[in-house]
C-alpha cells in the first residue's frame, strides 16, 4: 500500500530487541496494526494500536505511536528465531478497510 | 489458528478458466474481507460483507466477484482468469471491524 511505508529488510542477533518502524500519511486514520506472516502462513494479527493511544505493551511486543509524525513502531523484545518472519503495518480508517504496508522481513542470527 | 477457514489451500487453472475460493468465517464474526496478496502490489483490499450484504469494495476487478450466504461463508469468483491473477488470496473475518483475523489463503497459479 503506498500510503503506508517499512523498510524492507531488518536482521537481529538472537536475543537482542527489534524495532521496526512504519509510516502512514492518513491522518484519520483509527486503528493501527502489526500484522506478522511466516512462510506458507496468513496474516497473524499480533496487536494494535487505537490512534489516541501513545503506547502498547503486550508482553515482549511494544508499540509506539507518534501521532503528529504519523510514525508507528514495533519493539520485539528479546528476539528469538521465531519471531523471523515478515511484518506488516497497516492503518484503518473510519470504514474499517485495512491498508498495509509492504511488509518488513526480519531475520534473526543466532 | 485463527478460526477462519479457506479453501483450496492451493489452486492452479489455466488462462481463461473461472474458480471459486471459499471461506469459512470465525464463529459469530459477521463481516468476511477479501484480500490479494502479489509480489507487485503487495496485500491489497479487495471487498467486505457484512451479514450477507456488500459493504465496501476495493481495488477488486469487474471479472472478480464475492458473495456471503446467510450461513455467513463467503465465495471470491474469479473469471476469465489472467496469468497477472496468479495470487495468494486471504479471507479474513471480523466481529466488531477493528480486530480481523485472517485465514492461511488461497494460492492461486494461473498457467
Amino acid at each position: 500500500g503506498e500510503d503506508v511505508e517499512q523498510s524492507l529488510f531488518l536482521s537481529v542477533r538472537e536475543g537482542d530487541s527489534s524495532v521496526i518502524n512504519c509510516t502512514y500519511t492518513d491522518s484519520s486514520s483509527t486503528y493501527l496494526y502489526w500484522y506478522k506472516q511466516e512462510p506458507g502462513a496468513g496474516l497473524q494479527l499480533l496487536t494494535y494500536i487505537f490512534s489516541n493511544m501513545d503506547m502498547k505493551q503486550d508482553q515482549r511486543l511494544t508499540v509506539l505511536l507518534n501521532k503528529k509524525d504519523k510514525h508507528l513502531s514495533l519493539r520485539i523484545a528479546d528476539t528469538q528465531t521465531g519471531d523471523s518472519a515478515i511484518y506488516f503495518c497497516a492503518e484503518s480508517r473510519s470504514d474499517y478497510k485495512l491498508s498495509f504496508g509492504a511488509g518488513t522481513t526480519v531475520t534473526v542470527r543466532a | 489458528d485463527s478460526g477462519v477457514t479457506q479453501t483450496p489451500k492451493h489452486l492452479i487453472t489455466a488462462t481463461g478458466q473461472r474458480v471459486t475460493l471459499r471461506c469459512s468465517p470465525r464463529s459469530g464474526d459477521l463481516s468476511v474481507y477479501w484480500y490479494q496478496q502479489s509480489l507487485d502490489q503487495g496485500l491489497q483490499f479487495l471487498i467486505q460483507y457484512y451479514n450477507g450484504e456488500e459493504r465496501a469494495k476495493g481495488n477488486i476487478l469487474e471479472r472478480f466477484s464475492a458473495q456471503q450466504f446467510p450461513d455467513l461463508h463467503s465465495e471470491l469468483n474469479l473469471s476469465s482468469l489472467e496469468l497477472g491473477d496468479s495470487a495468494l488470496y486471504f479471507c479474513a473475518s471480523s466481529v466488531d471491524g477493528v480486530e480481523l483475523f485472517f485465514g492461511s489463503g488461497t494460492q492461486l497459479s494461473v498457467l
